[in-house]
């Protein structure tokens, strides 16, 4: 157990629909980042926040954005959900801002379908 | 186009044996991180390794960085059911973004 929390754990809807995913840190941590992992595109870095301040942007489409809260929990909502969206989701939290400077830990993931 | 490219994509062997997991790339990194990952799980750090020709070693895991700090590879000694999983190789340039490799599914049969 990483000490990170997400829910749902599975998630199915429709195309054109939206939704939302959250995510709990670890005890202490700061930084949260998603990653969005399909089977043709691996694992990849969608953006970071860092004590409520968003800190780095990846491949991250304009229909989803994400925020931190003041309790230092994170919320990703997908809009307009397309069928290339299905994939797994993950969040993981450090203490720090740096990506790689800080160990990330990964919470379990919550595996988005779109029908 | 994978910042890091990883090989093989599949490897199965039998217990016992030991593997080779290699991470390439064209750009240079100030570190490069292991992970593996297990099905219906997230990944969990193995390693980071930050300078040219640093080895590590892990138990049965030995991680080595290349000198010119754009490879490393993964060597499993006397592979066990235990090891098999997702294993990803993991960099950043700048310690901006995490960038990560498509991944070697590794499978090791009893």
């Amino acid at each position: 157990d990483s000490g990170v929390t997400q829910t749902p754990k599975h998630l199915i809807t429709a195309t054109g629909q939206r939704v939302t995913l959250r995510c709990s840190p670890r005890s202490g941590d700061l930084s949260v980042y998603w990653y969005q992992q399909s089977l043709d595109q691996g694992l990849q870095f969608l953006i970071q926040y860092y004590n409520g301040e968003e800190r780095a942007k990846g491949n991250i489409l304009e229909r989803f954005s994400a925020q931190q809260f003041p309790d230092l929990h994170s919320e990703l909502n997908l809009s307009s959900l397309e069928l290339g969206d299905s994939a797994l989701y993950f969040c993981a939290s450090s203490v720090g801002q740096g990506a790689i400077v800080y160990e990330q830990y990964f919470g379990p993931g919550t595996r988005l379908t779109v029908t | 186009t994978q910042l890091l490219e990883q090989s093989p994509q599949f490897l199965s062997i039998q217990e016992g044996e030991n593997l080779t997991v290699y991470c390439n790339s064209s750009s240079v990194f100030s570190s490069l991180q292991w992970y593996r990952q297990e099905p219906g799980e997230g990944p969990v750090l193995l390693v980071t390794v930050v300078t040219g020709g640093e080895v590590k070693k892990l138990k049965r895991l030995t991680f080595q960085f290349g000198d010119a700090r754009k490879d490393s590879s993964l060597h499993i000694t006397a592979a066990q059911p235990g090891d098999t999983g997702l294993y990803l190789c993991a960099g950043s340039p700048n310690d901006y973004k995490l960038s990560f490799g498509a991944g070697t599914t590794v499978t090791v049969r009893a």
